[in-house]
């Protein structure tokens, strides 16, 4: 069965910090798809990225970064210059084929984030 | 905004009693699917519907049931109500193949008093 480790479960860094959120996966599909997800305070869960199983690429987005690893079966997500707005909970998800059609996500149990000005 | 309603945002209701959560998708987006977000459990899957149909159910309850309309809205149905019920309800929809993205609604927040 499918699982998501996100060790870190609070983290408080000050602003303009860079910090690194860690997530940790088992499946057994060799075609599935990773995800993060930011819940701010106002509750509402926002998709930041998806990656699939066969691009191991890095990515940069601005401020965020991501860096997927087979070997280690992880997908970590780094912020630099951390900011106020970046406070809020971060999700790591699984998305693997239960059955042709179904993609339910497996969440782990989130990391709090705070920034402290 | 992700394009995903949900509605009510909130509810208050009492143990025993019966309610429902609406869940419009983005348009264009086939599969719906509902998670509950608890202190306890986290963010749970409890069940996908694709195009009017169940596709998958993960952790529902006997007394949580869902249905998928021809205009692709979706209802939850939470029944004899408990305690433990009170949780945050999402709705996410996607257009349904594997390498889509679920877009979430903003949720809504169940008290069972």
């Amino acid at each position: 069965a499918q699982k998501v480790t996100q060790a870190q479960t609070e983290i408080s860094v000050v602003e303009k910090e860079d910090v690194t959120l860690d997530c940790v996966y088992e499946t057994r599909d060799t075609t599935y798809y990773l995800f993060w997800y930011k819940q701010p305070p106002s509750g509402e869960l926002v998709f930041l990225i998806r990656r699939n199983s066969f691009d191991e690429q890095n990515e940069i987005s601005g401020r965020y970064s991501w860096n997927f690893q087979k070997s280690t079966s992880s997908f970590n997500f780094t912020i630099t210059a951390s900011q106020v707005v970046d406070s809020a909970v971060y999700f790591c998800a699984l998305s693997e084929a239960q059955r042709a059609g179904s993609y339910q996500l497996t969440f782990g149990k989130g990391t709090k984030l705070s920034v402290i000005p | 905004d992700s394009g995903v309603t949900q509605t009510p945002k909130h509810l208050i209701t009492a143990t025993g009693q019966r309610v429902t959560l609406r869940c419009s998708p983005r348009s264009g987006d086939l599969s719906v699917y509902w998670y509950q977000q608890s202190l306890d459990q986290g963010l749970q899957f409890l069940i996908q519907y694709y195009n009017g149909e169940e596709r998958a159910k993960g952790n529902i309850l006997e007394r949580f049931s869902a249905q998928q309309f021809p205009d692709l809205h979706s209802e939850l149905n939470l029944s004899s109500l408990e305690l433990g019920d009170s949780a945050l309800y999402f709705c996410a929809s996607s257009e349904g193949g594997i390498t889509d993205t679920q877009y979430f609604g903003p949720g809504t927040r169940l008290t069972v008093l």
